[in-house]
């Protein structure tokens, strides 16, 4: 079965602390999406990659797809920045198929 | 512009019943995928539709149907209510369903009892 694993589930960092989320899948992918989720429900798409690094504000996203690895990265980080954080894969060859997501990293800064 | 709006925000049901769950994507864009995401987990993949045809089924009963109309908006259909039902729905919205940028809405929390 084609899986994606998060790590960590639960971070808990102080206001300010440089924080890492990473995200690791099993077989090949067109691309990969890191979503943000706050306490509601609500969704929102932070990035959407197949290759390389993207960057916005104090946010970072990389993936290595040799390795089937992508990471989150907050510079920087600020209390607003507490939500779950997901990443969600599209399998190569399975548009259909939808997105598969990891289980969420619950990350929390505290002031 | 408006977002992925989802109606109704929340909902009761009694086991056995029927419920609608309905979607409206931005505006332009053709494609609309639901999810289904149980509390404490991330969300699993229900339907897919792009112009107003069925793309893709996860791996959910045939309790579960969905449907996109001319304007493409969408409606996700549960009949025989379970307690395992219960969750949050969540549609998102793409143009084309392939790897373009997924909008969601804020999905409609259903409660079965």
């Amino acid at each position: 079965k084609n899986e994606v694993e998060q790590s960590p589930q639960n971070l808990t960092a102080q206001e300010g602390e440089f924080i890492t989320i990473n995200c690791s899948y099993s077989v090949g992918i067109s691309a990969l999406h890191w979503l943000q989720q706050h306490p509601g429900g609500g969704i929102v798409s932070l990035f959407m990659l197949s290759s390389g690094k993207k960057k916005h504000g104090r946010l970072i996203a990389t993936i290595n797809i040799q390795e089937k690895h992508s990471s989150l990265h907050i510079t920087a980080s600020h209390p607003r920045d507490s939500a779950v954080y997901i990443c969600a894969v599209r399998w190569a060859g399975g548009g259909a198929d939808g997105l598969t997501f990891g289980k969420g990293t619950h990350l929390i800064i505290q002031p | 512009d408006a977002g992925v709006t989802q109606s109704p925000t929340h909902l009761i049901k009694t086991r056995g019943q029927h419920v609608t769950l309905r979607c409206s994507p931005i505006s332009g864009h053709k494609s609309v995928s639901w999810y289904q995401q149980v509390l404490g987990q991330g969300p699993q993949f229900i339907f897919q539709y792009y112009e107003k045809e069925e793309r893709g089924r996860g791996n959910f009963p045939d309790r579960f149907s969905a449907r996109q109309f001319p304007n493409y908006s969408s409606e996700l259909n549960v009949n025989a209510l379970l307690l395992g039902d219960s969750a949050l729905y969540l549609c998102a919205s793409s143009w084309d369903g392939g790897d373009s940028p997924l909008h969601f809405g804020n999905g409609t929390r259903l409660t079965v009892t």
